[in-house]
């Protein structure tokens, strides 16, 4: 059974400073992994999508990168701002049809 | 144009009532889903449909009912609400695994 864990839970930053966020996944079996931002109140918005066969994507200040084999992801974000400030939520589908699989977020405050 | 929308935003409603949510994508996705985020912020996924048709149910109470007219459209009809059942509701629509969520549905029960 797919089991999704991002870490840590929450993290507090000053602005301007780079960050990681984690996200680990107990079957290499995917499809893709697709990191997501929730806002307070707010729906989800995807952010970025690294299909199976890639290492990394990358959009703007936000770098994801995947090593399947070792059931990992992460999420760089550069120089962060406090608009930045969200839930950042992974979440890993395995294929044909199947569901998406979340973790439990990581919520993210960027001091100014 | 909205590329997943959910109606109503936000319901608020007594015990035991009957209420429906609805969905409509215009990505032209075969794949759509509801999915419940309780008060702690985990995403469970309560339903998936693929073209119509009903193929992840997982273990959710007979109270929920979807139900999909078309391959735009995944609504979630509830009956006999109970608090427990407050939450937010996702409906989302994917292909190939890239998913768009709706805006949720905020549902209050008291």
């Amino acid at each position: 059974k797919q089991e999704v864990t991002q870490i840590p839970a929450a993290l507090s930053v000053p602005e301007g400073e780079n960050l990681v966020l984690n996200c680990s996944f107990t079957d290499s079996a995917i499809y893709n992994l697709q990191w997501f931002r929730q806002d307070p109140g707010k729906g989800l918005t995807s952010l970025l999508l690294i299909q199976s066969s890639q290492r990394e994507q990358t959009s703007g200040r936000l770098n994801a990168s995947l090593d399947k084999s070792s059931g990992r992801s992460t999420l760089y974000i550069a120089a962060s701002q406090p608009g930045d400030s969200a839930t950042y939520l992974c979440a890993v589908y395995p294929g044909n049809t199947g569901k998406l699989i979340f973790g439990q977020g990581t919520t993210l405050q960027v001091k100014p | 144009d909205t590329a997943v929308s959910q109606t109503p935003k936000y319901l608020v409603t007594q015990m035991g009532n009957d209420k429906s949510i609805k969905c409509e994508q215009n990505l032209g996705h075969d794949t759509m889903y509801w999915y419940k985020q309780d008060s702690k912020k985990f995403l469970k996924i309560m339903f998936s449909y693929n073209n119509k048709e009903l193929i992840i149910n997982e273990t959710v109470p007979n109270r929920f009912s979807p139900k999909s007219p078309d391959k735009a459209h995944l609504n979630l009809h509830i009956n006999s609400l109970e608090l427990g059942d407050s939450a937010v509701y996702f409906c989302a629509s994917s292909r190939e695994g890239r998913a768009f969520f709706g805006q949720g549905t905020r549902l209050t029960v008291v």
